[in-house]
């Protein structure tokens, strides 16, 4: 079955503790991208891949970091946590129609 | 101003009637324009795309586009219980790899 797994799919974490949120895709998709989600505010774009070793910005990046080893994976890493990174996380791929996104099934995260 | 903008809602429409959602955008550039459905505590799921002006019908589901006015809309026909959900509009600029999502317009259907 096509999909975009994401781990864990909930968490909660205190402020200063790393984390990191995995993604993995298995339709050999080259484009992959995380968003957050906020109440009144709609998706965010925060980093994306269009291949691997090749990440850029999105529109909200401070305090994350990203990877693109394979092809598959895309890590989201809280290098910090702070309680303004509280959000719903969703990790999304593509074959390059980068409007057309597969989305995982989002992971919630708290920091406290 | 937002780059994409969509009426939060909630808009409410009685079972088969005509639901009709509206997003606006600030890019003139933007090329390719996309509409996804959110269920509650579900992620965003594509239901049409649209690039060029005019109307692209998709079964129930109908996107227009006019790009001189810059806004794009879906209409729902005969509208379901089961449509119920947030309906998120997504541009994308010319040659861009950064897909903009609007607030979404939170759709009731009530039988």
């Amino acid at each position: 079955e096509a999909q975009v797994t994401q781990n864990p799919r909930y968490l909660i974490t205190v402020t200063g503790k790393k984390l990191t949120v995995t993604c993995s895709q298995n339709m050999n998709h080259e484009y992959m991208s995380w968003y957050r989600q906020d109440p009144g505010l709609g998706l965010r774009q925060i980093y994306y891949s269009m291949n691997v070793e090749v990440t850029d910005k999105g529109d909200v990046p401070e305090g994350y970091k990203v990877s693109r080893k394979e092809k598959r994976n895309f890590p989201l890493i809280l290098e910090s946590p702070s309680p303004n990174q509280t959000s719903l996380y969703f990790c999304a791929s593509t074959r390059l129609a980068v409007g057309e996104l597969f989305f995982g099934e989002g992971s919630r995260l708290t920091v406290l | 101003q937002k780059e994409v903008e969509q009426n939060s809602g909630p808009l409410s429409v009685p079972e088969g009637a005509i639901a009709s959602l509206n997003c606006t955008y600030s890019d003139r550039g933007s090329q390719s324009f996309f509409w996804y459905r959110q269920y509650s505590g579900k992620s965003p799921e594509l239901i049409m795309f649209i690039y060029s002006n005019g109307d692209k019908e998709d079964g129930r589901f109908t996107a227009q586009l006019n790009k001189a006015s810059q806004y794009v809309s879906l209409l729902i026909r005969d509208s379901q219980p089961s449509d119920s959900a947030t309906y998120l509009c997504a541009v994308l600029k010319a040659a861009g790899n950064k897909l903009t999502f609007g607030g979404g317009t939170r759709v009731l259907v009530k039988p």
